[in-house]
């Protein structure tokens, strides 16, 4: 079955620096790798996804990156600020729409102002 | 748009009792997934339904879960009876045909005494 692992479980970083959260995946035929923020209490929401036919895919200051040869895909958040504090998570979907997702762990991201 | 909603946002319970929770998914998402979330952890799939009928259902545990979407809309996840082990976050999400996307609702944040 899929499996993804999610690193590092906590980032601190100071406000203005760049964030970097890797995952790495089992399945090579994995296909679709969303990221979702989760802030305390709250819901799980989209930030950014990537499909396998893409290597690079930005919105703003959050980039994806995917490199399926080596099945692992990061996230790049830029000039970080205290309200990107959260719980991040990467996912992984087998086939293609309404498969099954498989979150990491998460990264608790701390942006110290 | 309307987001998922879900009901009750909280719930307390006493050991071996029944509890039920209730999802509206987004208009028009034939899929709807209902995931259990433990702290500090990502979201677990528990049961996927496509319309009205489950297509995984393998990670729920049968013995004491149960689920519906009788009319293919509106979902009720039952838990009989509670454990304590089964204190979490119960999310529902969905999505549509057309998309990979799923958005979550706010969660049923359940504590079994």
């Amino acid at each position: 079955g899929e499996n993804v692992e999610q690193h590092p479980s906590t980032l601190s970083v100071q406000e203005g620096d760049s964030a970097v959260i890797k995952c790495t995946y089992s399945d090579s035929a994995s296909n679709y790798f969303p990221w979702y923020k989760q802030e305390l209490g709250k819901r799980p929401q989209l930030i950014i996804d990537i499909r396998s036919n893409v290597g690079e895919k930005k919105d703003q200051r959050i980039a994806v990156t995917l490199n399926k040869t080596a099945k692992h895909f990061s996230l790049h958040i830029t000039e970080t600020q205290p309200e990107d504090s959260a719980v991040y998570f990467c996912a992984a979907i087998l086939g293609g729409s309404q498969g099954n997702l498989i979150f990491g762990k998460g990264t608790k991201l701390s942006v110290k102002p | 748009e309307a987001g998922v909603v879900q009901s009750p946002r909280y719930k307390i319970i006493e050991k071996k009792q029944p509890v039920a929770f209730w999802c509206n998914p987004i208009s028009g998402h034939n899929t709807l997934y209902w995931y259990l979330q433990n702290l500090g952890q990502g979201p677990e799939l528990l049961i996927r339904y496509e319309n009205e009928e489950a297509v995984d259902d393998s990670q729920l545990p049968k013995d004491r879960f149960s689920a519906e979407r009788l009319k293919g809309v509106d979902s009720t996840l039952k838990i009989q009876p509670a454990e304590l082990g089964d204190s979490a976050v119960y999310l529902c999400a969905s999505s549509s045909r057309q998309e990979e996307t799923q958005y979550f609702g706010p969660g049923t944040r359940l504590l079994v005494l």
